[in-house]
């Protein structure tokens, strides 16, 4: 059974620019969540997503978007990227949401602004 | 809310000594607790998790986890830790009745196993 996959893996933008990040959770995953890893603030939950349904939002500003596809795939969107957005981005995939903690992470992606 | 506190940014040890990962969480309704590991350059994988039942939860690679309500606490332990183990350790706690919230993670400890 394939992992979770994120494109692209290395992401170098300049401030002002958007930026598109994609996830593949393993077949048959239903919620995908995104969380956004930096040495100082740690991990921080970004959205969820169930069917195609936001159904929960962490404590982000709207420049933070995303959207689920009906074959689950999730796309998260940074628009007028700021400085303090390089980090490393994780998604992450289960069947029915991350509460029960059977999550599976992908290898993030890594984005970088200049 | 919940929170979580991992005490030890860092912890070196030498190889095949044991070591205690220590989490102490804040919540004001009952609690389910995770451990999450990560390897360098990798995403994170589920260690163990506590839900119900008993307090004392084994997970992969040797790991265990006690949970400790009067004490909040759910500290992680392995007897005899690998060049292997070598990686950074996140605590994560959500709420049991709250429906499907999203986890809160600690900001991580750093295991370095020392040949």
């Amino acid at each position: 059974k394939a992992g979770v996959t994120q494109t692209p893996r290395y992401l170098i933008k300049t401030r002002g620019q958007q930026v598109t990040l994609s996830c593949s959770p393993i077949s048959g995953h239903r919620s995908v969540s995104w969380y956004q890893q930096t040495p100082g603030q740690g991990l921080q939950f970004l959205f969820e997503y169930f069917s195609e349904t936001q159904r929960n939002k962490g404590n982000f500003p709207g420049r933070f978007s995303g959207r689920q596809f009906s074959n689950s795939r999730s796309e998260m969107n940074v628009s007028t990227l700021e400085l303090g957005d390089s980090a490393l981005y994780l998604c992450a995939s289960s069947l029915s949401g991350p509460h029960y903690g059977t999550q599976y992470f992908g290898p993030g992606t890594r984005l970088t602004v200049l | 809310a919940q929170s979580v506190t991992q005490l030890d940014s860092q912890v070196p040890v030498f190889e095949e000594a044991p070591v205690e990962l220590r989490c102490n969480y804040s919540s004001s309704v009952s609690v389910y607790l995770f451990w999450y590991v990560q390897y360098p350059n990798q995403g994170l994988q589920l260690l163990l998790k506590y839900l119900s039942g008993s307090t004392l939860v084994k997970g992969i690679n040797g790991f265990e986890a006690e949970f400790n309500k009067s004490q909040t606490s759910f500290h992680l332990r392995k007897p005899s830790v690998h060049i292997s183990d070598t990686a950074e350790y996140f605590c994560a706690v959500t709420g049991s009745n709250s429906g499907n919230t999203p986890l809160v993670f600690g900001k991580g400890t750093r295991l370095s196993v020392i040949a």
